[in-house]
């Protein structure tokens, strides 16, 4: 167990609608990071928060926001969503924001768009 | 941008043998290096990292060294059990603006049979 937690597990929804994923990152980690996993690209980077404020943005789409709350609990939200989006979401958390600190997964949200 | 590049699997081995799973990274500068593993149905949890060159990270039997002038950092395990079974993922971090992030290789994933 990371301490990380993730919800909901599983999501199964329609295209055009809007979802939120929520994570709880480990106690005492500042840092939150949301990545998306999908088969045909891997993992990739979405967006940090440090402290409740935006510290990195990667290939986060504009239908896609984030935030980090003062109890530095995290939510992604998903709108118009498209086929293209099911994938497995994951939420990581670290002390800082150092180069060499490990990062820590929740188990993931899986994302299903029909 | 920051890459990394590792084989593609799946990788399918017996019980006891010799495993490499090969990774390439193209950085701008001097990143961190990482091995994640991720068990079915988990989330990703680090297994071993180096911070600098010629540093060799090792856990659980498995070692990996940070070689600067190839830009690699393959992944060894001298013999391979059936719960080694996962996916692998070879990372970097470089640090940025006050942040990192990690990039992550596509995963490889490994099968251990009796």
């Amino acid at each position: 167990d990371s301490g990380v937690t993730q919800t909901p597990k599983h999501l199964i929804t329609a295209t055009g609608q809007r979802v939120t994923l929520r994570c709880s990152p480990r106690s005492g980690d500042l840092s939150v990071y949301w990545y998306q996993q999908s088969l045909d690209q891997g993992l990739q980077f979405l967006i940090q928060y440090y402290n409740g404020e935006e510290r990195a943005k990667g290939n986060i789409l504009e239908r896609f926001s984030a935030q980090q709350f003062p109890d530095l609990h995290s939510e992604l939200n998903l709108s118009s969503l498209e086929l293209g989006d099911s994938a497995l979401y994951f939420c990581a958390s670290s002390v800082g924001t150092t180069p060499a600190g490990e990062l820590f997964f929740g188990e993931g949200s899986r994302l299903t768009v029909l | 941008g920051d890459s990394v590049t590792q084989m593609e699997g799946p990788v399918t081995l017996s019980e006891e043998a010799f495993l490499t799973i090969n990774c390439t990274y193209t950085a701008t500068g001097y990143p961190s290096l990482f091995w994640y593993v991720q068990y079915p149905g988990e989330g990703l949890q680090l297994l071993l990292k180096a911070t600098k060159a010629d540093d060799k990270g090792s856990n659980k039997g498995f070692e990996a060294t940070y070689r600067k002038e190839t830009t690699s950092f393959h992944l060894e395990k001298g013999s391979v059990q059936v719960s080694d079974s996962a996916v692998y993922f070879c990372a970097l971090s470089e640090a940025g603006a006050g942040s990192y992030q990690l990039t992550f290789g596509k995963g490889t994933k490994l099968s251990v049979i009796p």
